[in-house]
């Protein structure tokens, strides 16, 4: 079946570093993929998607490449914030339909000032 | 700001109360999920409702019990709930069940329910 492995957190940061947190899948056929954050005491948010391999999902400085060779889509931001400070959730859907997002575990990042 | 708007945003309840969760989306979606989450770990699908009807049950307890009176609203009523099931609850919408271009849900920004 399908499923996505994140990287384990916590992820600790200082303010203006270079963030990655990996995150690859297994799945059948050409799966859409994207990074859901969550902010402390709120609700998911879309942060970006790719639809189909070679394709850059962006939003808010953050960025992530579907690489279909390496079955990865790793979430990059070049600065950091302390507003960054969130869980960030990757995510897979099928591409016949359907209704089931298949999450990862999700990695907690604190940037400190 | 989310289109998704659930109240309450917290609940407590005891182990013998009825109580409603409700969530209203404005998108035009025509799915509408129900997920619970457990603290530091990914929200856990309940139900989905897709056209107003339950298309998906994941072998959710019947003190759990949903309704979709429109394609705009969606409720969780419980009753008899245990303190196991304190959690976020968090409303989903999406535009249809998805395709080629993926299956992209918005979040509402959950209930906090507590059971004592």
């Amino acid at each position: 079946g399908n499923s996505v492995t994140q990287m384990e957190g916590p992820v600790t940061l200082s303010e203006e570093a270079f963030l990655t947190i990996n995150c690859t899948y297994t799945a059948t056929g050409y799966p859409s993929l994207f990074w859901y954050v969550q902010y402390p005491g709120e609700g998911l948010q879309l942060l970006l998607k790719a639809t189909k391999a070679d394709d850059k999902g962006s939003n808010k400085g953050f960025e992530a490449t579907y690489r279909k060779e390496t079955t990865s889509f790793h979430l990059e931001k070049g600065s950091v914030q302390v507003s960054d400070s969130a869980v960030y959730f990757c995510a897979l859907t099928g591409n016949t339909g359907g209704f089931k997002t298949i999450f990862g575990a999700g990695t907690r990042l604190f940037v400190k000032a | 700001d989310t289109e998704v708007t659930q109240t309450p945003k917290h609940l407590v309840m005891g182990m013998t109360n009825k109580k409603s969760l409700k969530c209203e989306q404005h998108m035009g979606h025509r799915a509408m999920y129900w997920y619970k989450q457990k603290a530091k770990k990914p929200p856990e699908l309940m139900f989905v409702y897709s056209y107003e009807k339950l298309s998906i049950n994941e072998s959710v307890p019947s003190r759990f019990s949903p309704e979709c009176p429109n394609s705009s609203l969606l409720n969780l009523h419980l009753h008899a709930l245990q303190p196991e099931d304190s959690a976020l609850y968090l409303c989903a919408s999406s535009q249809d069940g998805g395709g080629p271009l993926g299956n992209t849900i918005y979040f509402g920004e959950g209930s906090w329910l507590t059971v004592v």
